[in-house]
């Protein structure tokens, strides 16, 4: 199995709700990431865990909260967003290391920030 | 990460009619990945590139990284409808297996 899911496809949601995004992969990766695509874009790196501990955070406003619960997980919490944070929100996973490690992306989570 | 450009931004061809896009770097790079998302899609990995001048083939797809490690290119030879989508490259870089991406050529298949 090749396959990252993530849940919901598309969320709506106003500035004052609190909502998650869903990621899932069972490839065995023990690296996972957030990305985050605007129009016409290219994706840009949000967070990185490694064994379940967070390892990278882009200087992302904290307005958004990661968390992985497993080595199969990973979630976005999401918390009085703008509307400018309005994007396609991609998460990817890969094995860990320096060596031909591909990452694997999900279909993306398409969110509008009303 | 390393920072990287990628020429042209936008092109549109011909079905049949060869495409190349560009991507290229001011310092050196380890290694180059290349990605490929169709319109309203995912990336989906397409190769990494290690060794200096070192060529890939994927039936029409013919990968090169410079003798410098400092660019790389994606040409697809007899382009298809299907070839449409933006065709990303980036550095993969150390420790965390992060990706730097480049601004991804979009390429346009008229049949």
């Amino acid at each position: 199995d090749t396959e990252v899911t993530q849940t919901p496809k598309h969320l709506v949601m106003g500035m004052t709700n609190k909502k998650s995004l869903k990621c899932e992969q069972h490839m065995g990766h023990r690296a996972m990431y957030w990305y985050k695509q605007k129009a016409k874009k290219p994706p840009e790196l949000m967070f990185v865990y490694s064994y379940e501990k967070l390892s990278i955070n882009e200087s992302v406003p904290s307005r958004f909260s990661p968390e992985c619960p497993n080595s199969s997980l990973l979630n976005l919490h999401l918390h009085a967003l703008q509307p400018e944070d309005s994007a396609l929100y991609l998460c990817a996973s890969s094995q860990v290391g320096t060596g031909n490690y591909e990452q694997y992306f999900g279909p993306g989570t398409r969110l509008t920030v009303t | 990460g390393q920072q990287v450009m990628q020429i042209p931004q936008y092109q549109h061809v011909q079905e049949g009619e060869d495409f190349t896009t560009y991507c290229n770097s001011s310092t050196t790079l380890s290694n180059i990945q290349w990605y490929k998302q169709r319109p309203g899609g995912h990336p989906v990995f397409l190769i990494q590139l290690v060794k200096s001048g070192e060529v890939k083939k994927q039936k029409r797809l013919t990968f090169q990284f410079g003798e410098a490690k400092k660019n790389s290119s994606l040409h697809i030879t007899a382009t298809q409808t299907t070839d449409v989508g933006t065709y990303f490259c980036g550095p993969k870089n150390s420790g965390y297996s992060t990706l730097t991406f480049g601004k991804g050529t979009m390429l346009l298949v008229s049949p």
